[in-house]
């Protein structure tokens, strides 16, 4: 059930972008990402909804393939604050579960 | 406004004791969830709330596991006969609505046991 994320880890400079995939066995409802810093609480980046549409607050887009169940998240012009694991969850058709993928650790370097 | 809050925010206890762990969701949030986060990995769901109806426990590791929301608001997740693969950090969270919605975590209790 758990969503499979690539890459595992990627290391980047500052300035440059990153494409993070998460893929999913199961029919989704809806896609979700979430960024986590070591010791904190997993914080909300971006909801994509079956049909296309995207709710999200950061300068952070993102694609949801329905056909394919699988989404990707776009981070362009990295900044060191974008450092942090990265994981997608994901909503069913039906039941009331709340999948995380197995997380993307994300460095931003300068 | 405030977000969610847990308590406590670390907890010892020794194989075999009993311990609760109190999650408050922000106030008005419909659903709550417990997530169980093993160092390294993604959270891993355990339970989930509408309201005071806990109407999915599929993730809760065994009958050890026991979790509540009597008025819809603060819950509470109880673990019996704690063990010492019981040690992680768990993390409630809350959204508005049900489907759809961003969840809002709170900073987790880190649970040991020892």
């Amino acid at each position: 059930q758990q969503p499979v994320q690539s890459p595992q880890a990627v290391i980047l400079r500052e300035g440059e972008d990153a494409v993070i995939n998460c893929s999913s066995s199961k029919a989704l409802y809806s896609v979700h990402w979430y960024r986590q810093k070591h010791g904190e609480a997993p914080v909300f980046l971006m909801i994509l909804l079956k049909g296309g549409e995207q709710k999200g607050h950061e300068k952070i887009s993102a694609s949801f393939n329905e056909k394919k169940q699988q989404s990707s998240l776009y981070l362009t012009a990295s900044q060191l604050s974008y450092s942090g694991t990265y994981f997608c969850g994901t909503e069913m058709n039906t039941g009331n579960q709340f999948y995380f993928g197995t997380g993307t650790s994300l460095t931003v370097i300068p | 406004g405030a977000g969610v809050s847990q308590s406590p925010r670390y907890k010892v206890a020794k194989r075999g004791q009993d311990v609760a762990l109190r999650c408050d969701p922000i106030s008005g949030h419909v659903s709550l969830f417990w997530y169980q986060q093993a160092l390294g990995q993604g959270p891993e769901f355990l339970t989930y709330f509408q309201n005071e109806a806990q109407l999915d426990k599929s993730g809760l590791p065994s009958d050890r596991f026991f979790a509540e929301r009597p008025e819809g608001s603060v819950s509470t997740l109880k673990i019996q006969r704690t063990q010492q693969e019981d040690s992680a950090v768990y993390l409630c969270a809350s959204s508005l609505r049900p489907r759809n919605q961003p969840q809002h975590f709170g900073d987790g209790t880190r649970l040991s046991i020892l």
